[in-house]
């Protein structure tokens, strides 16, 4: 399968625990993003990579979430010290270069305990 | 203004019907349009591309109307299977992010 995998498929933390999500996106594609989506709304844009360089973080993500993509590669996000409100599905994309068309994984769903 | 609005619906429709969904986006420099469609606690997946004018697949229509800055999608003859949320993703090219719509989520219904 080459599509876009993400690993875990779901994590249940405790409040204040850190947590890292992991996504291998399309080997071809150079852009990366993440997104987070709770029930009833779309995909929240969190951030996104050109191969290792992360061009934007979203003003509405807070210092507990960081995300690198090392070598262009596979990427991670993390959350540090976890709280109820982090509870979502965590989406990533990977896109061809210069392309709208994004293909996801199927998705980390997190809930915070 | 968001970027992107939709009308988050729901659209209770009989099999058979023809239904339409509109778009509307702010960014002006917006290149191509995008439909995705995400079933129930599943990953978006791209419904249609949508590069001038509009595009068609089947009973799917997508429409661009530039001077209003809004998209459309059109489904005839409605199916079951058609029950989803669609999400509308205007794309400025180049190194500009994919921003997604709320969505609008559709039930057909027997």
């Amino acid at each position: 399968d080459t599509g876009v995998s993400q690993d875990p498929r779901h994590k249940i933390t405790k409040r204040g625990q850190n947590v890292t999500f992991r996504c291998d996106p399309i080997s071809e594609h150079n852009r990366l993003y993440w997104y987070r989506q709770t029930l009833g709304q779309g995909p929240e844009f969190l951030t996104y990579f050109q191969n290792e360089a992360q061009l934007e973080k979203s003003r509405l993500l807070s210092d507990r979430f960081s995300a690198e993509r090392p070598k262009g590669s596979f990427s991670t996000l993390e959350i540090q010290r976890t709280e109820q409100g982090d509870s979502a599905m965590y989406l990533c994309a990977s896109s061809p270069p210069g392309q709208g068309k994004a293909f996801f994984g199927q998705g980390t769903r997190l809930t915070v305990v | 203004r968001k970027e992107v609005e939709q009308d988050p619906g729901p659209f209770n429709v009989p099999e058979g019907a023809t239904v339409a969904f509109n778009c509307t986006y702010s960014n002006s420099a917006s290149q191509s349009f995008f439909w995705y469609r995400q079933d129930c606690r599943k990953e978006p997946k791209l419904l249609m591309s949508v590069y001038s004018s509009g595009n068609e697949d089947g009973r799917f229509t997508a429409q661009l109307n530039r001077a209003s800055q809004y998209i459309s999608l059109l489904i005839r003859d409605s199916k079951l299977s058609d029950s989803a949320t669609y999400l509308c993703v205007p794309f400025s090219g180049g190194y500009n992010k994919l921003i997604f719509g709320a969505g609008t989520r559709l039930a057909v219904h027997p």
